[in-house]
């Protein structure tokens, strides 16, 4: 149980283009979601928690309306690169908290897109 | 903001040796979180701590949560050519609005 897949595993665009990624927790609900941003051989940096039916949260230099997030249901989040350009190009991953964790707090993650934008 | 000592930073090691890396942080954690990572590839969850003292063990990974909730390592026992990989540790607490903190990872390397 458990799994969480995104779509596109990876994607090569222009610049000037907007990109969108898909996350979804395939055999749980999720109400909190969460979309990271790695770069080679670096941690994972949160860029937002996405909220089922409301606004998602995001880190301070992140910019919202760079990267659009949608958390249209309780089993899908959409994370939109809005007008990419080449310094956007990293890895970005997606993880899923179970609506049903209660006190347990594990996230489960994507297995990761891959974004490259020429 | 909270910060994660992840230690050590990289570690190479000979096929059957054991393995121990840990995380110290300032802050305490409610959570503890060991994810491994294989190139090109999510996070995968290893192990989660969820009280003071626990000790858990999946296989042959053990990690504990330290007693004083602001650190907790994980040991690889026997380690084999497959363990290579980003092991990351990651603490919660239930003021950040349920965000994991990472740390920085460590880069295991297994020589056959």
């Amino acid at each position: 149980g458990a799994v969480v897949s995104q779509h596109p595993s990876w994607v090569i665009c222009k610049s000037g283009t907007s990109v969108k990624i898909e996350c979804r927790s395939l055999d749980f609900q999720a109400t909190t979601m969460f979309w990271y941003r790695q770069f080679p051989k670096q941690s994972l940096m949160l860029m937002a928690t996405s909220n089922e039916g409301s606004k998602a949260t995001y880190e301070q230099g992140v910019e919202k309306d760079k990267f659009l997030i949608n958390h249209a249901s309780l089993t899908l989040s959409t994370l939109t690169v809005t007008s990419a350009h080449p310094e956007d190009s990293s890895f970005y991953i997606c993880s899923a908290r179970p609506r049903t964790s209660g006190t347990y707090n594990e996230q489960f993650f994507g297995p990761g897109t891959r974004l490259t934008v020429l | 903001g909270q910060q994660l000592n992840q230690s050590p930073q990289s570690m190479f090691i000979q096929e059957g040796e054991d393995v121990s890396m840990n995380c110290t942080s300032s802050s305490i954690f409610n959570t503890w979180l060991w994810y491994k990572q294989d190139p090109g590839e999510g996070p995968v969850l290893l192990i989660a701590l969820y009280k003071a003292g626990e000790l858990t063990s999946n296989g042959r990974l053990t990690a504990q949560f330290g007693i004083t909730r602001k650190d907790s390592f994980l040991n690889i026992s026997a380690s084999i050519p497959s363990d290579v990989g980003i092991y990351f540790c990651a603490g919660l607490d239930n003021t950040n609005a349920g965000k994991s903190t990472f740390g920085d990872g460590t880069t295991l390397t297994v020589k056959p």
